[in-house]
């Protein structure tokens, strides 16, 4: 059976800190990793995709990838009241278009 | 209309009911899918489509049933559903081949 784990939270930071969110996942062979915003009421917007070890910068977002480690990490910079959201992580593993996503966690932004 | 669109977004059905849900994908995609979301767990895949054929089946109960009738439309029918069926159902798209995928708004189902 597939994992994919991540900390349910709530994380709470400061606004104009940096969030850290953390995902962990049990296949090996996983290729590819992205995640997910979800705001409350809403469905899932992709906002970041990596595939090599190392790290993957888009604006104020960072993803860090370990394959070594099985595990991969959103950084928020500048941490903003509308970041609030549950963040999923998702990991493809090379079948069928399958992902198998996280439970998310909740990370809430105080002004 | 852009990205993906749902409807309805939301359902109220009784368990001796049939509907069905409509997703539309204005993306020029040509893979599909059909997720549940429930309360406290992860989002589950139900169905795959990839250029209108059926790629992956979730071993999911025969109450429902999907229809791909083109790369832009993806239907989901429902019947004779259970309570434990209430759920968020979501739709997404991608490209063929492609991973990254872009979801609808979904519908909010409940059943009676």
């Amino acid at each position: 059976q597939k994992e994919v784990e991540q900390n349910s939270g709530p994380l709470s930071v400061p606004e104009g800190a940096i969030a850290s969110l953390n995902c962990t996942y049990s296949d090996r062979v996983s290729q590819s990793f992205f995640w997910y915003r979800q705001y409350s009421g809403k469905s899932p917007e992709l906002i970041m995709s990596i595939y090599s070890n190392g790290d993957k910068e888009d604006g104020r977002f960072t993803a860090q990838l370990n394959k070594a480690s099985q595990y991969v990490s959103l950084l928020i910079r500048d941490s903003q009241p509308s970041d609030s959201a549950t963040y999923l992580c998702a990991v493809y593993g090379g079948s069928n278009y399958k992902l198998t996503f996280g439970k998310g966690t909740l990370l809430t932004v105080n002004p | 209309e852009t990205g993906v669109t749902q409807t309805p977004r939301h359902l109220v059905m009784g368990m001796t009911n049939k509907k069905s849900l409509k997703c539309e994908q204005h993306l020029g995609h040509n893979a599909m899918y059909w997720y549940k979301q429930s309360a406290k767990k992860p989002l589950e895949l139900m169905f795959v489509y990839s250029l209108e054929e059926r790629v992956e089946n979730n071993s999911v109960p025969s109450r429902f049933s999907p229809e791909c009738p083109n790369s832009s439309h993806l239907f989901l029918h429902l019947h004779t559903l259970q309570p434990e069926d209430s759920a968020l159902y979501l739709c997404a798209s991608s490209k063929a081949g492609g991973l990254e995928q872009y979801f609808g708004p979904g519908t909010r189902l409940t059943v009676t």
